[in-house]
């Protein structure tokens, strides 16, 4: 299957800061990529789908503001946690579909990120 | 938001016993994926059913879908202590919306 790579795979930051999230599909071209949240011993949560070169949509009751999604380049996603805080610390995974295929095939996901704001 | 229920919850069962866990759905779907996730690791895809097909085999595993009553389940036969996990249906459309998601515990 195709490969989505996230980078870093683990972050510890300090209460205030910013972190930035980056997911890449090494082999296809992700039109569309979406950005989930997982909290201990639950569920993923979508917080926003991006398609290339648009705006991210966010689902209801995320922060676009705090929680800002890049998406320049058909092989590049980015989340940016802006002014981190502790109860911003989750598992955040994103996943890839390539053009065409959002709805029909299996999605790939990146291995995810721990993040821990201190 | 969410797509539905998986249940059970949490289902312990005894080594080389046949684990089942269901999963149901609010809105129309293209297909339907499960996904297992060892405790603070990434998702591996296990296996997708599309809306048309009704039975999917893979190995060990066997999955059903019944639209009509917007439903799918899932079944581990011959449980190993490596099945230990969270399993997760999820369902396709524009989005890609999870279930609860069931944890699995395989007693040695």
């Amino acid at each position: 299957g195709a490969v989505v790579s996230q980078h870093p795979s683990w972050v510890i930051c300090k209460s205030g800061t910013s972190v930035k999230i980056e997911c890449r599909s090494l082999d296809f071209q992700a039109t569309t990529m979406f950005w989930y949240r997982q909290f201990p011993k639950q569920s993923l949560m979508l917080m926003a789908t991006s398609n290339e070169g648009s705006k991210a949509t966010y689902e209801q009751g995320v922060e676009k503001d705090k929680f800002l999604i890049n998406h320049a380049s058909l092989t590049l996603s980015t989340l940016t946690v802006t002014s981190a805080h502790p109860e911003d610390s989750s598992f955040y995974i994103c996943s890839a579909a390539g053009q065409g295929a959002v709805r029909t095939t299996e999605a790939f996901f990146g291995q995810g990120t721990r993040l821990t704001v201190v | 938001s969410q797509q539905g229920e998986e249940d059970p919850q949490a289902l312990s069962i005894q080594e080389g016993e046949n684990a089942t866990m269901n999963c149901s759905y609010k809105t129309s779907i293209n297909n339907l994926q499960w996904y297992r996730q060892n405790s603070g690791r990434g998702l591996v895809h296990l296996i997708l059913i599309r809306s048309n097909e009704r039975e999917k085999h893979s190995g060990r595993l066997r999955v059903t879908l019944d639209t009509s009553k917007k439903s799918s389940s899932l079944l581990i036969t011959a449980s190993r202590a490596a099945d230990t996990a969270s399993y997760f249906c999820a369902t396709r459309d524009d989005k890609i919306i999870f279930g609860k998601g069931t944890r699995l515990h395989i007693l040695p």
